[in-house]
């Protein structure tokens, strides 16, 4: 079954970056892409941006825009997310969702189980 | 403060109907499709319904999704208590060029 299996905790100071990875299974990996959201504690859901594992396009939201890279390794169908210039509100779990490889939408059909990564000094 | 609006709440008795609205614009759910999302306590987001109305596999069909103009609703029918949890829609914005959430409802079954 499709599976997306992600890294595990992670603690930050601030300004420190942080890489969280997303390990693809079940699918042909370069068929779609991975969409990339975090939960900030007892709060929603925000997207973060998009990456096709088909052609390496991205496209991130204005809000971490520049501090935010994702990328892929299509020989081990794993997808990453690094931001960087951390700061105490992008405390929040981080999840990886399979999306479109050629566009994201907002139809993320499979998730990973997140990642809570913590920046505190 | 998102761009889709939900209530923050709703609540419903075993075996009752509930509705949870998502309000946006014409630049999200009025040009585009919505998606709804379940988030079991502690667990990661799941796909409830998607382009509007339809069900992804093994999802009931007491779960259904409807939209109208800049409006859209997610109706749970014979309600559960293993149907609570926090329900979120999503669309793609015109505006913004990438998909939004709306804040999320938590549901729960008294």
């Amino acid at each position: 079954q499709v599976q997306l299996l992600q890294s595990g905790p992670e603690v930050k100071k601030p300004g420190a970056s942080v890489k969280v990875s997303c390990k693809a299974s079940g699918y042909t990996f370069t068929n779609n892409g991975i969409t990339w959201v975090r939960q900030a504690p007892g709060q929603g859901l925000e997207w973060m941006g998009w990456i096709s594992a088909y052609s390496g396009n991205t496209k991130y939201a204005q809000k971490v825009q520049g501090r935010v890279t994702m990328t892929t390794d299509t020989s081990t169908s794993t997808a990453y997310m690094e931001l960087r210039s951390l700061r105490s509100d992008d405390t929040a779990v981080y999840y990886c969702a399979r999306d479109s490889a050629t566009l994201t939408t907002g139809w993320f059909d499979t998730w990973g189980q997140g990642t809570l990564v913590t920046v505190s000094s | 403060q998102s761009v889709l609006t939900q209530p923050p709440s709703a609540s419903g008795t075993p075996g009752q109907r509930v509705t949870i609205s998502c309000s946006g614009s014409s630049s999200n759910i009025g040009t585009n499709y919505i998606y709804w999302y379940q988030q079991l306590p502690g667990t990661a987001p799941k796909l409830l319904i998607y382009r509007n109305n339809q069900w992804p596999s093994g999802v009931p069909d007491r779960f259904s999704g409807s939209k109208s103009g800049t409006s859209a609703s997610l109706a749970i029918s014979g309600l559960r208590s293993e149907d609570e949890a926090d329900y979120y829609c999503a669309a793609w914005d015109d505006s913004l060029s990438g998909p939004v959430f709306g804040g999320g409802t938590k549901l729960t079954v008294l």
